[in-house]
């Protein structure tokens, strides 16, 4: 079945860039989706990208995506201390498979 | 309103307990889940249903059973509760938009079986 992987842990500053990365292993999905969890919550949908894109910005939002590496990152400009939560990559069609979700900390 | 709402928030249980997770939600979505979430290990899907006769089994559906009641609930129950059920578990839905798959999350519940 499907594999999603991601890295567990990212620490960065205050206003600096973060980048979140994440690789799969099923090249059949049409789309990838990016997803925030904040603590206490549920998971909300902050982006996706389709599969014939290499690159979507949305504000302070990149999403990367290199199909023959079956690599996605995300990468969030002038991160803020409200961008502390944990991201999870995902990909599939009938069903979603997640990653195991990077939990970013931001330092003030 | 919430547009996914989960009963309920937190449950504290014995082993061996039949215990039932309700989710209802006012999206109109055809689709629902249920994922299990553990920390280090994301989320896992335990059952999916497309429409009110569609029941789907996920990655790890034993020890568990779901019932769709109506295209706007979806229950999930542990018929004999143990303790690796301990655990975060969300219910989601999502709308068919060719082969976009977003889904909408409800707060969760928080499951400790003792």
């Amino acid at each position: 079945g499907e594999d999603v992987e991601q890295s567990l842990f990212l620490s960065v500053r205050e206003g600096d860039s973060s980048v979140i990365n994440c690789t799969y292993t099923d090249s059949s999905s049409t789309y990838l989706y990016w997803y925030k969890q904040e603590p206490g919550a549920g998971l909300q949908l902050l982006t996706y990208i389709f599969s014939n894109m290499d690159m979507k910005q949305d504000q302070r939002l990149t999403v990367l995506l290199n199909k023959k590496d079956k690599h996605l990152s995300l990468r969030i400009a002038d991160t803020q201390t409200g961008d502390s939560a944990i991201y999870f990559c995902a990909t599939g069609r009938r069903a979603l498979t997640f990653g195991s979700g990077t939990r970013l900390q931001v330092q003030p | 309103d919430a547009d996914v709402t989960q009963t309920p928030r937190n449950r504290i249980t014995k082993t061996g307990k039949r215990i039932m997770l309700e989710c209802s939600q006012t999206k109109g979505h055809d689709r629902m889940y249920w994922y299990r979430q553990d920390p280090g290990l994301g989320l896992r899907l335990i059952y999916y249903s497309f429409d009110v006769k569609d029941i789907n089994k996920g990655e790890i559906s034993d020890g568990y059973s779901v019932s769709r009641q109506a295209q706007a609930k979806f229950s999930l129950s542990l018929e004999s509760a143990i303790p690796n059920q301990t655990a975060l578990y969300f219910c989601a839905t999502s709308d068919v938009a060719g082969d976009r798959n977003e889904q909408f999350f409800g707060p969760g519940t928080r499951l400790t079986v003792l």
